[in-house]
C-alpha cells in the first residue's frame, strides 16, 4: 500500500511565526509532491508543488523543502497569518500513475 | 487553471435512493477524478474517468455502487446508488489541468447526508 505519512495532525502558531508541516513517503518512484490548502466547506486548492530534481521551491510565503534520500518533504509557511488557518494536505504521485496519494492532513490554526 | 463546478453543492437523501453529482469544467481536460472525503478526513480516490473509456475504480469501490459517466471532455457525473448513512460524505471531482503534469484542481465538492 502506497502511503504518505503527514505530521503533525494539528498545529497552533502565533501570527508572524513559521508553520512547518512534514510528510514522508515510501514509494521511491513518486516524482511529484504537491501541497493542498483546504478551507471549511471548500475543495482543496493546489498551493505549491515540487519535483525531485530540486531540493527547495519557494512561492511567496510558502516553501517546500525536499529531501530525496530521506524520502521526506515539508511545507514551511513564513510570517503565518490568521488567514492561513486551514487544513493542509500533502500528496504524492508518480510511478507511472497520475493518481494522488494524500496524507491525512494538518489542521493549522494561526492565532493573533 | 481550470475552473470546476459541481452540482448539487449539498443534498440530504433518504437511504435506498440514488444521487447523481455533476462536474463541469470550463476547458477540455483528458483526466478527471472522483474523490470521497469523509468529515474531518483525508481524500480517497474513488475512480479515474477518462473520456472515451470506462472509468477505472480503486480498491473498495465498484461500478454498481458508483457508476460514472464521461460523455465529453468537459463533463462527468458520479452516481451514488442505493445509499446508506455510511455514504454520507463530501464528494469531489478534480481534473488534471495540463496533460501529464500531475497538477490536479478540485471542484468545490458536494456534501451528501444520507438519513
Amino acid at each position: 500500500q502506497q502511503q504518505v505519512k503527514q505530521s503533525p495532525q494539528s498545529l497552533i502558531v502565533q501570527k508572524g511565526g513559521i508553520s512547518i508541516i512534514n510528510c514522508a513517503y515510501e514509494n521511491t518512484a513518486f516524482d511529484y509532491f504537491p501541497w493542498y490548502q483546504q478551507f471549511p466547506g471548500k475543495g482543496p486548492a493546489l498551493l505549491i508543488a515540487i519535483r525531485p530534481d530540486v531540493s527547495e521551491k519557494k512561492e511567496g510565503r510558502f516553501t517546500i523543502s525536499f529531501n530525496k534520500s530521506a524520502k521526506q518533504f515539508s511545507l514551511h509557511i513564513m510570517d503565518s497569518q490568521p488567514g492561513d488557518s486551514a487544513t493542509y494536505f500533502c500528496a504524492a504521485a508518480g510511478a507511472g500513475s497520475y493518481q494522488l496519494t494524500f496524507g491525512k492532513g494538518t489542521k493549522l490554526s494561526v492565532i493573533p | 487553471s481550470a475552473v470546476i463546478s459541481q452540482k448539487p453543492s449539498r443534498d440530504i437523501c433518504q437511504r435506498g435512493t440514488s444521487l447523481t453529482i455533476q462536474c463541469q469544467v470550463d476547458s477540455q481536460v483528458t483526466m478527471m477524478f472522483w474523490y470521497r472525503q469523509q468529515p474531518g478526513q483525508s481524500l480517497t480516490l474513488i475512480a479515474t474517468a477518462n473520456q472515451g473509456s470506462e472509468a477505472t475504480y480503486e480498491s473498495g469501490f465498484v461500478i454498481d455502487k458508483f457508476p460514472i459517466s464521461r460523455p465529453n471532455l468537459t463533463f462527468s457525473t458520479l452516481t451514488v446508488s442505493n445509499m446508506s448513512p455510511e455514504d454520507s460524505s463530501i464528494y469531489l471531482c478534480s481534473v488534471e489541468d495540463r496533460p501529464s503534469s500531475y497538477e490536479q484542481y478540485f471542484g468545490p465538492g458536494t456534501r451528501l447526508t444520507v438519513t
